[in-house]
């Protein structure tokens, strides 16, 4: 159990760039989150996928935020067209589904910084 | 809809003494209730959780927390502060359902332990 590894840890863009984040999950977990954490915040739910089927996603995953988990195992989060209100720790969770509570395990997540 | 306060953004207490984090949830279902702790450039780590059955629940590194339905609180504590416990902690909830159980998180509560 190597843990939910996400890549790169940080990024610097430029307003109006695009970028993409990968999360890779514990490697028998079926369920993955996307979470956002912005400076003295508790993180906040984006989206959600259950194996390779993106099952909700929140009001704050506006239309230029796209995520994937194709054969259900990495994910990729991608914000096109940057904007500094962009700027925030992208944070990824995996989980075993057992039926209720399930622990999620969290990433070290991703540190992004829009000029 | 899930909401959680956490009364108190940094608590400061000496080495040895008690340690008592405030916890207040709002849920329309009954919940599920975690607590994490947060240490610098590292994920998200669960310390315990509360699903049904017996109200106090031990965690690990010494923390417990006490669920009480009736002020709708799950205070985190620890009979003696040690100096490795200076981190971040989030109190969260998630409702029963065998759908989406993201976590709502609260704004989280700094701990510092002075010598």
């Amino acid at each position: 159990d190597t843990g939910v590894s996400q890549d790169p840890r940080h990024k610097i863009t430029k307003r109006g760039q695009n970028v993409t984040f990968r999360c890779d999950p514990i490697s028998e977990h079926n369920r993955l989150y996307w979470y956002r954490q912005t400076l003295g915040q508790g993180p906040e739910f984006l989206t959600y996928f259950q194996n390779e089927a993106q099952l909700e996603k929140s009001r704050l995953l506006s239309d230029r935020f796209s995520a994937e988990r194709p054969k259900g195992s990495f994910s990729t989060l991608e914000i096109q067209r940057t904007e500094q209100g962009d700027s925030a720790m992208y944070l990824c969770a995996s989980s075993l589904v057992t039926g209720g509570a399930d622990e999620q395990f969290f990433g070290p997540g991703t540190r992004l910084t829009v000029l | 809809a899930q909401s959680v306060t956490q009364l108190g953004s940094h608590v400061s207490v000496s080495e040895g003494a008690l340690v008592l984090l405030r916890c207040n949830y709002s849920s329309s279902v009954p919940p599920y209730l975690f607590w994490y702790v947060q240490y610098p450039n590292q994920g998200l780590q669960l310390l315990l959780k509360y699903t049904t059955g017996a109200t106090l629940v031990k965690g690990i590194n010494g923390f417990e927390a006490e669920f009480k339905k009736s002020e709708t609180s799950f205070h985190l504590t620890k009979p003696s502060a040690h100096m490795s416990d200076a981190a971040e902690y989030f109190c969260a909830v998630s409702e029963r359902n065998f759908g989406n159980e993201k976590l709502t998180f609260g704004t989280g509560t700094r701990l510092t332990i002075i010598p």
